[in-house]
């Protein structure tokens, strides 16, 4: 059981590429997030969806998309990279998007991105 | 509008001491809290979680966290460090039942000293 499988690991942008970022979980899980985490910042909502086909906002959405067409998988694109969008970015999923006591979001280990 | 204030963004801690880490919330409505650690160049791991049970909750790795509603605080603490606790830990809230509503605090990075 792999859990959460983010790739790359680590990439290296310049700025105006664009770049997928790709999440896999192998749990069956409806509801999957990306987060971006800077210093002094914690983690923030990228964007989320609760199940294949569904996809929203979360609180920094500009100059990423994303989509859902399988449940397995969640990718995150770039689309022309810019240097505020260095940061590490981690992808999470959970059985529901119910934060109830019994249901637990998994995180994978995360890509270290870098805009040039 | 929730928050989250983690007080302390570096605490040190000798191996076998008590070890207590700060968080104070905001929330207008009865909460969800978390508490998530984060070991270097990992992801985050839920630590434990309230849900309006028990307002003293026991995770995983021997630590704990006590809700008090009056001081609006969910301080987390385990009584005897370890070399392994070293990393860094995530206060949480949630005034919707939702991970898409989930707040989180700046982190503090715990170092246990030998």
């Amino acid at each position: 059981n792999a859990g959460v499988t983010q790739t790359p690991k680590f990439q290296v942008l310049k700025t105006g590429q664009s770049m997928t970022l790709q999440c896999a979980q192998d749990m069956n899980h409806e509801y999957m997030s990306w987060y971006r985490q800077d210093p002094g910042m914690g983690l923030r909502l990228i964007h989320y969806s609760v199940g294949a086909g569904i996809t929203d906002q979360g609180e920094v959405p500009n100059g990423y998309n994303v989509s859902r067409s399988t449940t397995e998988d969640f990718p995150l694109r770039l689309l022309s990279a810019a240097p505020s969008q260095t940061s590490v970015y981690f992808c999470a999923s959970s059985r529901t998007a119910g934060a109830g006591r019994k249901n637990i979001q998994y995180f994978g280990a995360g890509t270290r991105l870098s805009v040039l | 509008a929730q928050s989250v204030t983690q007080l302390g963004s570096h605490v040190s801690v000798s191996e076998g001491a008590l070890v207590l880490l700060r968080c104070n919330y905001s929330s207008s409505v009865p909460p969800y809290l978390f508490w998530y650690v984060q070991y270097p160049n990992q992801g985050l791991q839920l630590l434990l979680k309230y849900t309006s049970a028990a307002t003293l909750v026991k995770g995983i790795n021997g630590f704990e966290a006590e809700f008090k509603k009056s001081e609006t605080s969910f301080h987390l603490t385990k009584p005897s460090a370890h070399m392994s606790d070293a990393a860094e830990y995530f206060c949480a809230v949630s005034e919707s039942e939702g991970y898409q509503k989930v707040t989180f605090g700046t982190g503090t990075k715990l170092q246990v000293i030998p």
